[in-house]
């Protein structure tokens, strides 16, 4: 499984664009780009996932350039509520769906 | 996610007692997935299993059995407890049909060790 390497934290201030970038230096062909929510005490929850170039959902996008070597997931407008870890995982279906948790970027969103 | 349930949410238990931590799911997933996280990191996978019959070793397996009674049922055991055994324990589903990497996470089991 290919390893991340994800900043520890960033702090942030409501109503501001986030943005976590992540390495994945030696990602393979089959590989995709998924990235968890988690709050204090909660389970992780999926947010977003992608292969290349752009994908956006209700709640981020994922911005994966030409070489996969590293991925950014964006969060828009952040509120108070967003304050939680994210974690950004690579794996293959080859891998069966197991996930390797690094240990992802505390987001801190201050009023 | 609310279809994904985890009994009990919180245990505390002595050193060298037998433990089972219980998960179940109405999403009709075939895979299964037991992690444990300790404070400030992230999640360990400890088994997984992607059928009734089938049950594999994750990353911390030791110390650790499970238990694939049904497709939504899946339990861990801790034969006898230890205090590094004190940890939160998450239950995870996937269906090996649907979204690449998606899993469904249950609320959490707080284990602590005495």
């Amino acid at each position: 499984l290919a390893k991340t390497t994800q900043p520890i934290s960033m702090d942030s201030y409501e109503g501001q664009e986030v943005n976590i970038t992540c390495s994945h230096n030696n990602i393979a062909t089959n590989d995709y780009i998924t990235w968890y929510q988690q709050f204090p005490s909660q389970g992780p929850r999926f947010i977003i996932q992608g292969y290349k170039t752009k994908v956006t959902n209700e709640v981020a996008s994922l911005f994966i350039p030409a070489d996969r070597k590293s991925s950014t997931l964006s969060l828009p407008r952040v509120s108070l509520s967003d304050t939680a870890v994210y974690y950004c995982l690579v794996a293959s279906r080859a891998a069966g769906n197991k996930l390797t948790f690094g240990g992802g970027t505390r987001v801190l969103v201050k009023p | 996610d609310a279809d994904v349930t985890q009994t009990p949410r919180n245990r505390i238990t002595k050193t060298g007692k037998r433990i089972m931590l219980e998960c179940s799911q109405t999403k009709g997933h075939d895979r299964m997935y037991w992690y444990r996280q300790d404070p400030g990191l992230g999640l360990r996978l400890i088994y997984y299993s992607f059928d009734v019959k089938d049950i594999n070793k994750g990353e911390i397996s030791d110390g650790y059995s499970v238990s694939r009674q049904a497709q939504a049922k899946f339990s861990l055991s801790l034969e006898s407890a230890i205090p590094n055994q004190t940890a939160l324990y998450f239950c995870a589903t996937s269906d090996s049909q649907l979204s690449q990497n998606e899993q469904f996470f249950g609320p959490g089991t707080r284990l602590t060790v005495l």
